[in-house]
C-alpha cells in the first residue's frame, strides 16, 4: 500500500464544514481514480483523472469537487456533505496506454463520517 | 449493461480445503477480467489478472483463477486455504468495446475456519 497514500486515514466531518481528502501515487503511473465504498453497496467509481485531465464524473453530486494538479497528487473536496455521504473512500492509481489495460493500484482509504 | 455478479455474499471454508469464490459477467465484446482482495481498514490489493493468454491465470499467496469464456465465469479458486486468506474479495472487469471503466462485482466475504 506504500505505492498508494491517501490522508486523513478517518475524518469526522459535520455537514457544514469544509474539508479535503488527499492522495498520493509513487508510481509513476498516468490515471488516478476516485471510489466510494458504502457498506453492502458496489465500490462505485466517481472520477477518473488520465493525464491529468477528467475524463469521468459518474453524475456525483457537486458537493463533492476533484482536484488534480499533477500526475501523483489528487485531491477530493468536500463540502456541505450528508450524512448519506459518509464511507470508506479509496484512491487508485493505473498506468493507461491504448489498448493495454493495466491494474489499479489502491490507497489504504479515508473513511469519513459526516455527523 | 455491462455487470460483474459475484453471486455469494458469504463464502465459509475450513482452513486446509480448497476454495472457490465465484464470478461471472457479462458479454460485451473481449472482457479483461481482475481479483482483488481487501482486508480490513485497508484499500483493495490486486490479486491477479487476465488479459489475453493462457485461461488459467497465477497470481499473488497462491490465488490462481480461470476464464472461462462459454460459461463467461472468472472463478477465484485456491488449493489449500488458509485463516489469513480471510477477507472481502472483489471481481472486476473492463471490456474491450470502448473507453470503459472498471466495474466491481459486490464482493464476497471469505471465511476460513481453523
Amino acid at each position: 500500500e506504500t505505492g498508494v497514500t491517501q490522508t486523513p486515514r478517518h475524518l469526522v466531518m459535520g455537514m457544514t464544514n469544509k474539508k479535503s481528502l488527499k492522495c498520493e501515487q509513487h508510481l509513476g503511473h498516468n490515471a488516478m481514480y476516485w471510489y466510494k465504498q458504502s457498506a453492502k453497496k458496489p465500490l462505485e467509481l466517481m472520477f477518473v483523472y488520465s493525464l491529468e485531465e477528467r475524463v469521468e464524473n459518474n453524475s456525483v453530486p457537486s458537493r463533492f469537487s476533484p482536484e488534480c494538479p499533477n500526475s501523483s497528487h489528487l485531491f477530493l473536496h468536500l463540502h456541505t456533505l450528508q450524512p448519506e455521504d459518509s464511507a470508506l473512500y479509496l484512491c487508485a492509481s493505473s498506468q493507461e496506454l491504448a489498448g493495454v489495460y493495466y491494474e489499479q493500484y489502491f490507497g489504504p482509504g479515508t473513511r469519513l463520517t459526516v455527523t | 449493461a455491462q455487470s460483474v455478479a459475484q453471486p455469494e455474499d458469504q463464502v465459509n471454508v475450513a482452513e486446509g480445503n480448497p476454495l472457490t469464490v465465484k464470478c461471472t459477467y457479462s458479454v460485451s465484446g473481449n472482457p479483461y477480467l481482475f481479483w482483488y482482495v481487501q482486508y480490513p481498514n485497508r484499500g483493495l490489493q490486486f490479486l491477479l489478472k487476465y488479459i489475453t493468454g493462457d485461461n488459467l491465470v497465477k497470481g499473488s499467496y497462491g490465488f490462481e483463477a480461470e476464464f472461462n469464456k462459454s460459461q463467461t465465469s472468472f472463478h477465484l479458486k485456491k488449493p489449500s486455504a488458509l485463516v489469513s486468506d480471510s477477507a472481502l474479495y472483489f471481481c472486476a472487469v473492463r471490456w474491450d468495446s470502448g473507453n470503459t471503466p472498471l466495474v466491481f462485482g459486490k464482493g464476497t466475504r471469505l471465511s476460513v475456519i481453523a
